[in-house]
């Protein structure tokens, strides 16, 4: 049962134009989602969070939307950058205290084109 | 301030096998949670320390166990080793306390059973 599903494996864009990675959810509990980075080689780096009392957090070129009604959210990034090319994790955590567990999706691969 | 490490970083067993992989915690963090990925896959909740003891579980057999020690870092230990047991395995550590605190990761162990 995948509780948080990111639906396209892989995105590619071209440098300065927006990249939009979506993700849904089908566990109502979830109340916390965060969205991951990983280059090869290294582990998940944490780049946005949000509450699902908000509906958007911003964080530079970072902007992660929240729909709880549809249980979907979405990580836009404004300008991209070659450098943004990276596996994005989205996760949800249940409870806000670090000692929740976090479910992860498949993840998408973004390449950011030159 | 060094950041969470994982040795050894590949390992090679076969079926029926045991292993140990190892788990050092950031400065000052007292919980460390273990994920398994498997290829193409999002990481997986196996289990979480805190304090010295288990504090949550997925779904994962009996043969997956941990210790945490008192200097907070860990080890995951797999009994009985299966094909698909092959994944990447990243722990994570966090100060468990008032709201969210950001889960560190380890750069991870990539293990290979044949």
């Amino acid at each position: 049962d995948q509780q948080v599903k990111q639906n396209s494996p892989s995105l590619s864009v071209q440098e300065g134009r927006i990249s939009i990675l979506n993700c849904d959810y089908t566990n109502s509990m979830f109340d916390y989602f965060l969205w991951y980075k990983k280059y090869p080689a290294e582990g998940p780096t944490f780049l946005i969070s949000i509450s699902s009392i908000k509906d958007k957090n911003e964080d530079g070129r970072f902007t992660v939307f929240l729909n709880k009604s549809a249980k979907h959210l979405s990580l836009h990034i404004v300008p991209s950058q070659p450098g943004d090319s990276a596996v994005y994790f989205c996760a949800a955590s249940a409870g806000e205290t670090s000692g929740s567990r976090l479910t992860f999706g498949e993840g998408t691969q973004l390449t950011v084109n030159p | 301030e060094t950041g969470v490490t994982q040795s050894p970083t590949h390992l090679i067993k076969t079926r029926g096998q045991q292993v140990t992989l190892r788990c050092s915690s950031q400065s000052g963090h007292n919980t460390v949670s273990w994920y398994q990925q498997a290829l193409g896959q999002g990481p997986q909740f196996i289990f979480q320390y805190y304090r010295e003891e288990e504090n949550g579980r997925g779904n994962f057999p009996p043969r997956f166990s941990g210790l945490q020690f008192p200097n907070y870092s860990s080890e995951l230990n797999v009994n009985a080793l299966e094909l698909d047991d092959s994944a990447l395995y990243l722990c994570a550590s966090s100060l468990q306390g008032m709201g969210w605190n950001e889960q560190f990761f380890g750069p991870g162990t990539r293990l290979t059973v044949l």
